[in-house]
């Protein structure tokens, strides 16, 4: 089974803080994706990458920023917190298409809830 | 950006009955899945159905697909206390991103 680890499931910082948030997976999967999820917004595409060291912006990549240094790893950096950045932050990862047949099937971590003051 | 709406938006059910949810898109699709998420939690794919397919079914769940109207509905039949979760469809367009809806928050009472 796919599993996709984030490095914290709760996290409590202050304004101006700069946050990392980490996302493993151990299925090398090629795409890996961060979302943040708030009521009534659904989810919501941060940033993307497809290949290490590869990255493309997604709906609202603005005041984050990523690195994929590594295949299983990737990271969503808060460069500056800001209260508006308060929510719940979801990793996922997925084979790249075309797949011989196989599915773009998303597989999440469980989340990261961030809270910033 | 969201490109469809789930609906309803909630859903208050009884142990054992059937419980419908629906999902409208704007754009052609490649396919389309459905994803539950337990509150807190992260999403757990359910099933994925593509475009040249109309029904598809695993378990107590049957999803329909009508491109031509472009909406998707998710049924649970038989539906469990266990069931009480948000469900979300998402939108392959092209490509390898998805697009998720707003999701459906089903409660299941025993």
């Amino acid at each position: 089974d796919v599993k996709v680890t984030q490095s914290s499931r709760y996290l409590v910082k202050r304004t101006g803080e700069k946050v990392f948030l980490e996302c493993v997976q151990d299925m090398d999967h090629e795409n890996m994706f961060w979302y943040r999820q708030d009521p009534g917004l659904g989810l919501r595409l941060i940033y993307f990458s497809y290949d290490v060291k590869m990255k493309e912006k997604g709906d609202i990549p603005e005041g984050y920023s990523v690195s994929r240094e590594k295949k299983e790893r990737f990271s969503l950096i808060l460069e500056s917190a800001s209260t508006n950045q308060t929510s719940m932050y979801l990793c996922a990862s997925s084979l790249a298409l075309p797949a011989g047949g196989l599915t773009d099937t998303q597989y999440f971590g469980p989340g990261t809830r961030l809270t910033v003051l | 950006s969201q490109q469809g709406e789930e609906d309803p938006q909630a859903l208050s059910i009884q142990e054992g009955e059937n419980a419908t949810m629906n999902c409208s898109y704007k754009t052609s699709i490649n396919n389309l899945q459905w994803y539950r998420q337990n509150s807190g939690r992260g999403l757990v794919h359910l099933i994925l159905i593509r475009s040249n397919e109309r029904e598809k079914h695993s378990g107590r769940l049957r999803v329909t697909l009508d491109t031509s109207k472009k909406s998707s509905s998710l049924l649970i039949t038989a539906s469990r206390a266990a069931d009480t979760a948000s469900y979300f469809c998402a939108r392959n367009n092209a490509g390898n991103m998805l697009t998720f809806g707003g999701g459906t928050r089903l409660m299941v009472k025993p």
